[in-house]
């Protein structure tokens, strides 16, 4: 049982480029969220999903894309990164009902765009 | 929108001594969490609150969701030098749906030994 993965751990992105982040949780949780940490301002959500082909935006989706084919899978794109997005990204998931208890985090993406 | 203001930023404490932390908010909302972050993992849960005036413990933690419903508290106590890392308070209000959990920007905690 390995909870909630984050793939890769580390990246190094030129301005522009694209990439996807994956995130991978084993738990059958129904709802994964995608959350950036900056210096001091805490976690910000950038996307969620409440089940399998659904997504939703949260507060700071500009620049993101997100899909959710599988029910244990969430991905995260970047079509153009840009300097601004350099920052470390969690990945967690939570069961629907029976509170939040269950809400795990992933151990996070360090993305430096250049 | 919504905002958690958490307070301190950071302590930095002898080994032995009793730490407070609080997040507050002009906001309602109906669960109040809190978590902790080591240097290079995703923040791991420690207690959650679902109702106003609930306390609860964990080992050496105990939390409180306030009566207004609007602010929360951490404390730890007998703190030892394991007890480093980010505390973030965290909130949701169940009218919206559960992507809706609001993080403070988090408390640095130090121990000297």
């Amino acid at each position: 049982n390995a909870g909630v993965t984050q793939t890769p751990k580390f990246r190094v992105l030129k301005t522009g480029q694209s990439m996807t982040l994956l995130c991978a949780q084993d738990m059958n949780h129904e709802y994964m969220y995608w959350y950036r940490q900056d210096p001091g301002m805490g976690l910000r959500l950038i996307h969620y999903s409440v089940g399998e082909g659904t997504t939703a935006k949260g507060e700071v989706p500009d620049g993101y894309n997100v899909s959710r084919l599988k029910k244990q899978n969430f991905l995260l794109g970047l079509e153009s990164a840009a300097p601004s997005q350099t920052s470390v990204y969690f990945c967690a998931s939570s069961y629907r009902t029976g509170g939040l208890d269950g809400y795990t985090f992933g151990s996070g993406t360090r993305l430096t765009v250049v | 929108g919504q905002q958690l203001n958490q307070s301190p930023q950071s302590m930095f404490i002898q080994e032995g001594e009793d730490v407070s932390m609080n997040c507050t908010s002009s906001s309602i909302f109906n669960t109040w969490l809190w978590y902790k972050q080591d240097p290079g993992e995703g923040p791991v849960l420690l207690i959650a609150l679902y109702k106003a005036g609930e306390l609860t413990s964990n080992g050496r933690l105990t939390a409180q969701f306030g009566i207004t419903r609007k602010d929360s508290f951490l404390n730890i106590s007998a703190s030892i030098p394991s007890d480093v890392g980010i505390y973030f308070c965290a909130a949701l209000n169940y009218g919206g749906s559960q992507g809706n959990l609001i993080f403070g920007k988090g408390t640095k905690l130090s121990v000297k030994p």
